[in-house]
């Protein structure tokens, strides 16, 4: 079954501490993973995909095949990254995680 | 930069009446998505739509809904007789490929009474 799971509901992290926000997929097959990024009263918005290994905002997602994860870090968090983070699978649709809400403390 | 685009933004309507969601895909794009999110809840997938029908359905998209492309950029999302929890946020997204990012719009927020 293709699934996405990200166990974090919350996480709050004070501005310049590491963030990481755990990603774990099911699926059979090569996956297409992303990141999506909704702020406050905005649409959902992609952040970074696995396949480009870019860094987008200081934020990067390696895909790890042997653990099934593609969490997403950033060394130095600021307060704009204030958001909801979605990891998200591509096949034939996109299946998105629940969310996670990143809340960065002054 | 090209956008897709939702009306209305906030639908209110009151049970058993029939409500149409409307989206302007970004014009180059051939796959069109309807997604719903209950508050508090995930991103939820609905349909898909590529070469005017349905490619995939998820269980959620009962006999009440229906989708339409009646004229080339426009991208409807129907829901024939609301019940009070179809009331969520509905996000329309368009791509050009599949497997390939989905750019989705500001959503329209669907409260039934």
């Amino acid at each position: 079954a293709q699934r996405v799971t990200q166990p974090e509901k919350l996480l709050s992290v004070f501005k310049g501490a590491p963030v990481e926000l755990k990603c774990n997929y099911s699926y059979s097959g090569s996956p297409e993973l992303f990141w999506y990024v909704q702020y406050s009263r905005q649409r959902l918005q992609l952040l970074l995909r696995h396949i480009s290994r870019e860094s987008i905002k200081g934020f990067t997602a390696d895909l790890n095949k042997g653990e099934t994860s593609f969490h997403l870090k950033k060394p130095f968090a600021q307060e704009e990254d204030s958001a909801m983070y979605y990891c998200a699978l591509i096949g034939s649709k996109i299946i998105f995680g629940k969310g996670t809400r990143l809340h960065i403390l002054p | 930069e090209p956008e897709v685009t939702q009306t209305p933004s906030h639908q209110v309507t009151q049970m058993g009446q029939e409500v149409i969601l409307r989206c302007v895909p970004i014009s180059n794009h051939l796959y069109f998505y309807w997604y719903r999110q209950i508050l508090g809840q995930k991103v939820e997938f609905l349909v898909s739509f590529y070469n005017n029908e349905i490619s995939e359905k998820s269980e959620i998209f009962d006999d009440q809904f229906s989708v339409e492309r009646p004229d080339g950029s426009n991208f409807t999302l129907k829901i024939r007789s609301t019940k009070l929890e179809d009331s969520a946020m509905y996000f329309c997204a368009s791509s050009q490929d599949m497997n390939t990012e989905a750019f989705f719009g500001q959503g329209t927020r669907l409260t039934v009474v």
